[in-house]
């Protein structure tokens, strides 16, 4: 079975350092990646996604980048973190194949930007 | 501009009765239609989807509804458990399911009193 792997948990930076967090997918091939954000008192917003390794669409102006450096593992950085950073940030998975293949997310992770 | 809409941020509902949770949208082109449910520091899960060219697709105790004229569809627990206590998302997407940039709604926060 496919199982998406999503760290760490809670993370809590200071303005104006780096950030990277990390996603990983394992029990599948070739699947489309995404970041999704969830800030307080938003709905999910997609931030990136991707559909293989280096191949990386923006959908947001911000203050974030993605990566793709292999197959099953996304990561997405920041040089410099603001305050409007924070929020609950959400990878997501899903099949390469066109039909019924719905988003699977991972625990996501909770940036506290202080 | 919001382009999927929930507009009740919670719902109450006491045990064994029906729970129906709304959502409205205004993109004409989405064509396929989710339902995520999420528990607390945990990303949300899949629960039920439909495409534009059916008005009805149930699951167990789970049925959504669309009304493509009234750009207007929703969800159906019955009965409710405690258990469905949970933050709901409807989502939207524009490509048939293959293509998952999905626009979610904010949610509605379920709580179902024993």
């Amino acid at each position: 079975s496919q199982t998406i792997h999503q760290w760490p948990a809670t993370l809590v930076q200071p303005v104006g350092s780096p950030l990277s967090l990390e996603c990983t997918v394992e029990g599948t091939s070739n699947p489309n990646l995404y970041w999704y954000r969830q800030a307080a008192g938003r709905g999910l917003q997609l931030l990136f996604y991707s559909v293989g390794i280096g191949q990386i669409s923006s959908e947001v102006p911000q203050n974030l980048s993605a990566s793709r450096p292999q197959d099953r593992q996304f990561i997405l950085s920041s040089k410099k973190l603001l305050l409007s950073d924070s929020g609950f940030y959400l990878c997501a998975w899903s099949r390469r194949s066109a039909g019924d293949t719905p988003l699977h997310f991972g625990n996501g992770t909770r940036l506290t930007v202080t | 501009d919001q382009q999927v809409k929930q507009n009740s941020p919670s719902l109450s509902v006491q045990e064994g009765r029906i729970s129906i949770l709304n959502c409205d949208y205004t993109n004409s082109m989405f064509d396929y239609f989710l339902w995520y449910k999420k528990y607390p520091a945990e990303g949300p899960t899949f629960l039920i989807s439909i495409s534009s060219i059916k008005d009805k697709n149930e699951d167990g105790r789970f049925t959504v509804f669309l009304n493509k004229s009234a750009k207007h569809l929703s969800l159906h627990i019955v009965p409710s458990q405690p258990g469905d206590s949970a933050v709901y998302f409807c989502a939207a997407d524009s490509s048939g399911g293959s293509n998952y940039k999905l626009t979610f709604g904010k949610g509605t926060l379920l709580t179902v009193n024993p």
